[in-house]
């Protein structure tokens, strides 16, 4: 799998939008992006994932560059329970793909 | 998405003794997999529990160590052997569907003293 950089951390408003960058340079023409959270002593929890095209759910939303070595997870309107570690992960979409997770952002919604 | 439960949520051990670790899904799932989370650090895959056959371990895990059962789709344990307190962290079950997502159980926290 492909590695992903994203900062180590980041402090965003209660109500304001959230934008959180990862960079995924050599990413394969068939390995998807896919965001998991995790929420202090709780176990990840699946965001959003994307090949190619924006995604949005209603958790997110997920913009990829056209060239796909990097992307952007957006959370509309940041709550405080959005505070978690969030991480980006390239992996190819098959049911024995292994998820390989990074460091992570660390992501503090301040009131 | 899938309901996964784990079963101890938490437990505290002496050293030397072992711990296993059940994980129940609510329906079939195609694969699980078994995490360990130590203390301020990522996660880190240990094994995939195979159905019916041996796990298959990442590099620096040992069935010795992490012996791993699986037999039906929908449950697994883990067992951590001879524990020391470098074994200390969080242990999660992860399972996909048909979807190929993959979700997290709430996971183990094991405390070795």
């Amino acid at each position: 799998d492909a590695k992903t950089t994203q900062p180590p951390s980041m402090d965003c408003a209660e109500g304001r939008a959230a934008n959180l960058p990862c960079n995924h340079s050599t990413i394969s023409g068939n390995e998807y992006v896919y965001w998991y959270r995790q929420i202090h002593s709780q176990g990840p929890q699946y965001i959003i994932h994307g090949l190619k095209n924006n995604e949005t759910n209603e958790m997110a939303s997920l913009i990829i560059t056209e060239d796909r070595k990097s992307s952007t997870l957006i959370l509309p309107h940041a709550t405080l329970r959005d505070t978690a570690v969030y991480y980006c992960i390239v992996r190819v979409k098959a049911a024995g793909n292994k998820l390989t997770f990074g460091g992570g952002t660390r992501v503090l919604v301040k009131p | 998405s899938a309901v996964i439960s784990q079963k101890p949520s938490r437990d505290i051990c002496q050293r030397g003794t072992s711990l296993t670790i059940q994980c129940q899904v609510d329906s079939q799932v195609t694969m699980m997999f078994w995490y360990r989370q130590q203390p301020g650090q990522s996660l880190t895959l240990i094994a995939t529990a195979n159905q019916g056959s041996e796990a298959t371990y990442e590099s620096g895990f040992v069935i010795d160590k992490f012996p791993i059962s699986r037999p039906n789709l929908t449950f697994s344990t883990l067992t951590v052997s001879n524990m020391s307190p470098e074994d200390s962290s969080i242990y999660l079950c992860s399972v996909v569907r048909d979807s190929y997502e993959q979700y997290f159980g709430p996971g183990t926290r094991l405390t070795v003293t």
